[in-house]
């Protein structure tokens, strides 16, 4: 089974803080996308990467960066915490032979920015 | 742009009625589709998926028809139970880098 981990389920943080995200596939997957999760708003793409050490942004790129050293680790940066930057944040990995059609998710870290 | 439209919820359902989750979508070209569900505390599990129209995709007794005339890809399911409950989103490949674009989602409860 395709196996997607995100290091933490809940994280508080302070507004201004940096904060890492991260995400690990364990299927060899070429393909890793961060979204947000929102009440109302569904999900939203912020980053994919197609390959290691690329990166391509998404619907709302705006106060995240992002980083992908290795194949299977995808790390999502709020280089300075907002408030409305409070959500749940999920990863999701799918492979190039598949199309980037079926995409496998993590459990989710649900962030919270005070 | 491409975009995915889903009824809102939550649906309150008891258990053994019968399920419809609308969801209908525009796109350029042809997409696949597919429902994916989120169950309380958790991520996204894909539920179906069809690729081209007429398919119908089908899993845990749910299913949904690819429907091209209407653009349609509706979510049924027969006879539900509580284990059912969870939030269930609508999406299809699209948008300029051919990724996935989901509805809001639908929050469906069962009760006993």
């Amino acid at each position: 089974d395709v196996k997607v981990t995100q290091s933490s389920r809940y994280l508080v943080k302070r507004t201004g803080e940096k904060v890492f995200l991260e995400c690990v596939q364990d299927m060899d997957h070429e393909n890793m996308f961060w979204y947000r999760q929102d009440p109302g708003l569904g999900l939203r793409l912020i980053y994919f990467s197609y390959d290691v050490k690329m990166k391509e942004k998404g619907d709302i790129p705006e106060g995240y960066s992002v980083s992908r050293e290795k194949k299977e680790r995808f790390s999502l940066i709020l280089e300075s915490a907002s408030t409305n930057q409070t959500s749940m944040y999920l990863c999701a990995s799918s492979s190039t032979g598949e199309g980037t059609d079926t995409q496998y998710f993590g459990p989710g870290t649900r962030l919270t920015v005070l | 742009g491409d975009s995915v439209t889903q009824m809102e919820g939550p649906v309150t359902l008891s258990e053994e009625a019968f399920l419809t989750i609308n969801c209908t979508y525009t796109a350029t070209g042809y997409p696949s589709l597919f429902w994916y569900v989120q169950y309380p505390g958790e991520g996204l599990q894909l539920l179906l998926k069809a690729t081209k129209a007429d398919d119908k995709g089908s899993n845990k007794g749910f299913e949904a028809t690819y429907r091209k005339e209407t653009t349609s890809f509706h979510l049924e399911k027969g006879s539900v139970q509580v284990s059912d409950s969870a939030v269930y989103f609508c999406a299809l490949t699209g948008g300029s880098q051919g990724n996935l674009i989901f509805g809001k989602g639908t929050k469906l409860s069962v009760k006993p």
